[in-house]
């Protein structure tokens, strides 16, 4: 069965800073990996989605790698803003469609 | 822009109440799921369709059932609301091979009392 984990479960930093979050799975037979952005009490909003063909995906001040053959995927957030402040899952896909989500990190961007 | 909407933000439900979630999407898409979001518990998926009047458990189906008639539509039924599935329920749709792109709804937030 798929796991997915996500380090770290919480992370804070002073705004302008570079900040990776880290994402593992024990799977590799996965179709495509998501990153996602959840604010408090909303839905899920996509970021980022990788292939399995494919090594990394950018957007903006976004970039996404993935290692499938170790399991594990970064998001990479340059210059970090105060509304960056949210909470970040990652998810692969597998058989049948069916997305496997990590726990998420909650990342707060202070002033 | 794919738009999955949801019939309501907020619904607050009795024990023992048949309880109806609605989920639209706009974008033709074959797949449409249905999870629901506890703290500490992450996303979980309870039901998903692959197409119209198909219907496949998730990981927690128990006391669930759902409903797909339309192609765009895709329903999530509670028999008998419980109070332990008071909880947010996020509907998704996404596309078919090769890119799988799973795009959410805004959630119903579901206190059951």
């Amino acid at each position: 069965k798929q796991e997915v984990t996500q380090i770290p479960a919480a992370l804070s930093v002073p705004e302008g800073e570079n900040l990776v979050l880290n994402c593992s799975f024990t799977d590799s037979a996965i179709y495509n990996l998501q990153w996602f952005r959840q604010d408090p009490g909303k839905g899920l909003t996509s970021l980022l989605l990788i292939q399995s063909s494919q090594r990394e995906q950018t957007s903006g001040r976004l970039n996404a790698s993935l290692d499938k053959s170790s399991g594990r995927s970064t998001l990479y957030i340059a210059a970090s803003q105060p509304g960056d402040s949210a909470t970040y899952l990652c998810a692969v896909t597998g058989t049948a469609s069916k997305l496997t989500f990590g726990t998420g990190t909650r990342l707060q961007v202070t002033l | 822009d794919v738009k999955v909407t949801q019939s309501s933000r907020y619904l607050v439900k009795r024990t023992g109440e048949k309880v109806f979630l609605e989920c639209v999407q706009d974008m033709d898409h074959e797949n449409m799921f249905w999870y629901r979001q506890d703290p500490g518990l992450g996303l979980r998926l309870i039901y998903f369709s692959y197409d119209v009047k198909m219907k496949e458990k998730g990981d927690i189906p128990e006391g669930y059932s759902v409903s797909r008639e339309k192609k765009e539509r895709f329903s999530l039924i509670l028999e008998s609301a419980s109070t332990n599935q008071t909880s947010m329920y996020l509907c998704a749709s996404s596309s078919d091979r090769p890119l799988y792109e799973q795009y959410f709804g805004p959630g119903t937030r579901l206190t059951v009392t």
